[in-house]
């Protein structure tokens, strides 16, 4: 079974709109961190948030938020105010703290598009 | 900037032949990972080094091997290439404390086997 899934592979999303990208986890492990990736077109892998599995609030960094939702097992990136600059492929991540390394799995992206 | 340094950026070779692949971590940082980026595969882990030692080792294939160095630069080695071995290369680190451990990345190597 996949661990990380994410089941949109492309989304438009209007300038100065808000978007939603999904990202569903499968996991035993109690512990687990999630996390979410960007990567422009150039490229490169940049980190962009953060979310714990024994976190009490979900993560917001500036305009990126996670809804963490545990028992339905989804991390959901919403990018508030979209940029064109947002455009781009968006990863969502799991590092499991069973595994002997730190390894991140992960899912096989959305590639979200900002209109102008 | 993540203050991971990856050489080179772009690489062309043939395949049978071997590659040497370049990681410089963050200041700081012991964990260096290697991660293959394809378009069949996606993103997938290879290898992980802690300090010098072997951590984790993920779908990495044989002909494949990596180390890290005393002073914590990491190579990748890949050898007998094959065409299905293009792929982008990233090399990531880490400090490896504590749950909130965030792997940063570096901007990859592009291989290209032809």
């Amino acid at each position: 079974a996949q661990k990380i899934t994410q089941t949109q592979p492309g989304m438009f999303v209007q300038e100065k709109e808000a978007v939603t990208l999904d990202c569903t986890y499968d996991t035993s492990d109690p512990s687990y961190g999630l996390f979410w990736y960007k990567q422009p077109s150039s490229g490169e892998m940049i980190f962009l948030i953060y979310q714990g599995s024994y976190d009490q609030q979900n993560a917001t960094e500036g305009r990126y938020s996670l809804n963490f939702q545990k028992a339905r097992k989804s991390a959901n990136l919403v990018i508030s105010a979209s940029q064109l600059g947002d455009s781009a492929m968006y990863f969502c991540a799991m590092r499991e703290w069973d595994n002997a390394g730190n390894m991140l799995t992960f899912g096989g992206g959305t590639r979200l598009m900002v209109k102008p | 900037d993540s203050g991971v340094t990856q050489t080179p950026k772009h690489l062309i070779t043939a395949t049978g032949q071997r590659v040497t692949l370049r990681c410089s971590p963050r200041s700081g940082d012991l964990s260096v990972y290697w991660y293959q980026q394809s378009l069949d595969q996606g993103l997938q882990f290879l290898i992980q080094y802690y300090n010098g030692e072997e951590r984790a080792k993920g779908n990495i294939l044989e002909r494949f091997s990596a180390q890290q160095f005393p002073d914590l630069h990491s190579e990748l080695n890949l050898s007998s290439l094959e065409l299905g071995d293009s792929a982008l290369y990233f090399c990531a680190s880490s400090a490896d404390r504590g749950n909130t451990d965030t792997q940063y990345f570096g901007p990859g190597t592009r291989l290209t086997v032809l």
